[in-house]
């Protein structure tokens, strides 16, 4: 039990465009979802926090208008990354959690490339 | 959330147990005790937590010492599949549940 689906695995664009990561919880419904970033060598940054049915919750120094995060259910949350440059070029990965004391469930994250 | 401070690498022998040790001495009473592990190129993966008792699981056990300022993960049969980087975390479990990542033990499974 617990999975979390994110999708696509890895995805290679251009630069200035926008590009979507999904993340689903497949057997549970998920009151809250998290968005890391980690870049080689380095441990996960937490880049916002996501609740359904409300705004995220952005950590300092991470731009809400570059990183539009969209959590219209229990199972489903999105990062859209608009208008995308090199810099940033990293891996994503979200999570997702039940409750309170309840560990975080992981997806197996999307490596993103802008050329 | 208190700080956990782990060794930066440790080797394991194929079909030993494998012992992960994290100080947390400034752990508070309603503070949790996760371990997570990052296969290279993949998501976390949740191992196990606690409060006081020590736990265990289908994939490792987890030892917490009385005072809780310290604890281990116990992989009790090591593979060389848990080869991952280890990562103990505290936390309160509330409405944040925000993790806090070190920067964990790297552990090598050699054959």
């Amino acid at each position: 039990g617990a999975v979390v689906s994110q999708h696509p695995s890895w995805v290679i664009c251009k630069s200035g465009t926008s590009v979507k990561i999904e993340c689903r919880s497949l057997d549970f419904q998920a009151t809250t979802m998290f968005w890391y970033r980690q870049f080689p060598k380095q441990s996960l940054m937490l880049m916002a926090t996501s609740n359904e049915g409300s705004k995220a919750t952005y950590e300092q120094g991470v731009e809400k208008d570059k990183f539009l995060i969209n959590h219209a259910s229990l199972t489903l949350s999105t990062l859209t990354v608009t208008s995308a440059h090199p810099e940033d070029s990293s891996f994503y990965i979200c999570s997702a959690v039940t409750g309170s004391s309840q560990p975080q469930h992981f997806g197996d994250g999307t490596r993103l490339s802008i050329l | 959330d208190a700080k956990t401070t782990q060794p930066t690498s440790m080797d394991c022998a194929e079909g030993r147990a494998a012992n992960l040790p994290c100080n947390h001495s400034t752990i508070s009473g309603n503070e949790y005790v996760y371990w997570y592990r990052q296969i290279h190129s993949q998501g976390p993966q949740y191992i196990i937590h606690g409060l006081k008792n020590n736990e265990t699981n289908e994939m490792a056990s987890l030892i917490i010492t009385e005072d809780r300022k310290s604890s281990t993960l116990i992989l009790p049969h090591a593979t060389l599949r848990d080869t991952a980087v280890y990562y103990c975390i505290v936390r309160v479990a509330d409405s944040n549940y925000q993790l806090i990542w070190g920067a964990g033990t790297k552990l090598i499974i050699k054959p």
